[in-house]
C-alpha cells in the first residue's frame, strides 16, 4: 500500500545549526504535503505546507522542499534552537485537502534533539 | 486562538470498563478524527467523521465505536477497555475547505487500562 516514511528516526544538531529532517512518500498522486512538530506531551502543531504545484516553500526559519521525481520532502530549520527539540512528522494527501478528499497520511516522526 | 480540545489529558481505566474520550472544536470543522500514537506505530487512524451523524471506520476500529451528534464534539468510545488500548489518543478537525491547513490537534489523553 502506500506509505509516507523517514530516512533517519532520530536527529542530533548542535545548536545554531541548520536541520535537515528527511521525507519520503510513494504516493505519487499525493498533492498536498505537510509538516508537523511534536513537543513531549503535547500534540502535533502545523509548521508548513506545501502543493504539489510548488518545490519550494518558507516560513519563518522553515523551508519545506518538494521534489516529486524521486518523491522526496524535506524540513529546513534555520539556526536550530533548544526549543525546536521535537518530533517532526510529514504527511501527505491525495486530492489536494486535509479533508474528505483525501485523508492525511503520516510518516512515523524523525526525533530532532539540539545539542547546547 | 482556535482550538480542539480534549477532556482529560491522563486517564487510568479498568479492564473491561465502557471509556469515553471527548473531543471538542471551535472552529466549525467538517471533518474530524481520532488517532492513537504508539512508540516506533506513529499515528493510526482509527475513525473519522465529515458531518454530523456520519462516521468512517479507519485503519483500526476495532473495539472502538464513535459518535458524532453535533458538528462540534466527536467522541471516542471504547466499549470494553482492554490492556493493549493503553495509548496516546489524539483527536483532530479539518475543514476541508481552501484554504487548506491540513488537521488541527488536540492536546492528546495518555490513556492507561490497567
Amino acid at each position: 500500500g502506500e506509505s509516507v516514511g523517514l530516512h533517519l528516526p532520530t536527529l542530533s544538531v548542535q545548536e545554531g545549526d541548520n536541520s535537515i529532517i528527511n521525507c519520503a512518500y510513494s504516493n505519487s498522486a499525493s498533492d498536498y504535503f505537510i509538516w508537523y512538530k511534536q513537543e513531549s506531551g503535547k500534540g502535533p502543531q502545523f509548521i508548513i505546507d506545501i502543493r504539489s504545484n510548488m518545490d519550494k516553500r518558507q516560513g519563518q526559519r522553515v523551508t519545506v522542499l518538494l521534489n516529486k521525481t524521486v518523491k522526496h520532502l524535506s524540513l529546513q530549520i534555520a539556526a536550530t534552537q533548544p526549543g525546536d527539540s521535537a518530533v517532526y512528522f510529514c504527511a501527505e494527501s491525495e486530492g489536494g485537502y486535509g479533508g474528505s478528499q483525501g485523508n492525511l497520511i503520516f510518516g512515523k516522526g524523525t526525533k530532532l534533539s539540539v545539542k547546547p | 486562538d482556535v482550538k480542539v480540545t480534549q477532556s482529560s489529558r491522563y486517564l487510568v481505566k479498568r479492564t473491561g470498563e465502557k471509556v469515553f474520550l471527548e473531543c471538542v472544536q471551535d472552529m466549525d470543522h467538517e471533518n474530524m478524527f481520532w488517532y492513537r500514537q504508539d512508540p516506533g506505530l506513529g499515528l493510526r487512524l482509527i475513525y473519522f467523521s465529515y458531518d454530523v451523524k456520519m462516521k468512517e471506520k479507519g485503519d483500526i476500529p476495532e473495539g472502538y465505536s464513535v459518535s458524532r451528534e453535533k458538528k462540534e464534539r466527536f467522541s471516542l468510545i471504547l466499549e470494553s477497555a482492554s490492556t493493549n488500548q493503553t495509548s496516546m489518543y489524539l483527536c483532530a478537525s479539518s475543514s476541508g475547505q481552501e484554504p487548506l491547513y491540513g488537521y488541527t490537534f488536540g492536546s492528546g489523553t495518555r490513556l492507561t487500562v490497567v
